[in-house]
């Protein structure tokens, strides 16, 4: 089992650039979020999906978009990458509310 | 809406002291969960705990140790015999139970634990 996998470890965009952040899991999880970890912030929620074909937004979704492709793959794409993106990503799932997110090893992005 | 503080956000002792790191969190839920993450300087985040809000019985995990007290909305970590290779951030986190949704969980800020040598 790998868990929870991400895609890439590192990303340099310059402004007006679009990405997509590639998240899997092998756990047979329902449950996929996106977070984005700012300095001393804590993680913030995008987006998430609480099952297969269900999307939704989470605290901060402004300037990104998200598909859940399959149960285990959930994207997040920047259409127009801004610096004030440039973060620390990170996926996670969960299979059911009650259970523990798992994360992925996270994405470091920086927008020029 | 639910809200996480962890008032501390760095803390530094010596090896071998104890360590208690607070959190005190905010619902309306009478069913909710609690959590506690670390994330060393690699980045990566770490499960450590997860607490129902209907089971308020300390747990101790080795060295690790949690207090959880409804009455006063808190949360606490409590690391004995500390070692450098606690040195970490360490996150609390909120989670309101969803019945039809996904689990959305709310973070505190971090507190940033050193421990030298």
């Amino acid at each position: 089992n790998a868990g929870v996998t991400q895609t890439p470890k590192f990303q340099v965009l310059k402004t007006g650039q679009s990405m997509t952040l590639q998240c899997a899991q092998d756990m047979n999880h329902n449950s996929m979020y996106w977070y984005r970890q700012d300095p001393g912030m804590g993680l913030r929620l995008i987006y998430y999906s609480a099952s297969e074909g269900t999307t939704d937004k989470g605290e901060v979704p402004n300037g990104y978009n998200v598909s859940r492709l399959n149960k285990r793959e959930f994207s997040l794409r920047l259409e127009s990458a801004a610096p004030s993106q440039t973060s620390v990503y990170f996926c996670a799932s969960t299979i059911t509310v009650a259970d523990t997110q798992y994360f992925g090893p996270g994405t470091r992005l920086t927008v020029l | 809406a639910q809200k996480v503080t962890q008032a501390q956000t760095e803390i530094s002792v010596v090896e071998k002291e104890d360590v208690t790191l607070d959190c005190v969190y905010e619902t309306r839920d009478t069913t909710y969960y609690l959590f506690w993450y670390k994330q060393p300087p690699s980045g990566e985040l770490v499960f450590l705990i997860r607490r129902n809000s209907f089971d308020e019985q300390n747990e101790i995990s080795g060295r690790y140790s949690w207090n959880f007290q409804k009455s006063t909305s808190s949360f606490n970590f409590t690391i004995t015999a500390s070692q450098v290779v606690d040195s970490a951030v360490y996150f609390c986190a909120l989670s309101e139970a969803q019945i039809q949704g996904a689990q959305k969980l709310v973070f505190g800020q971090g507190t940033r634990l050193t421990i030298n040598p």
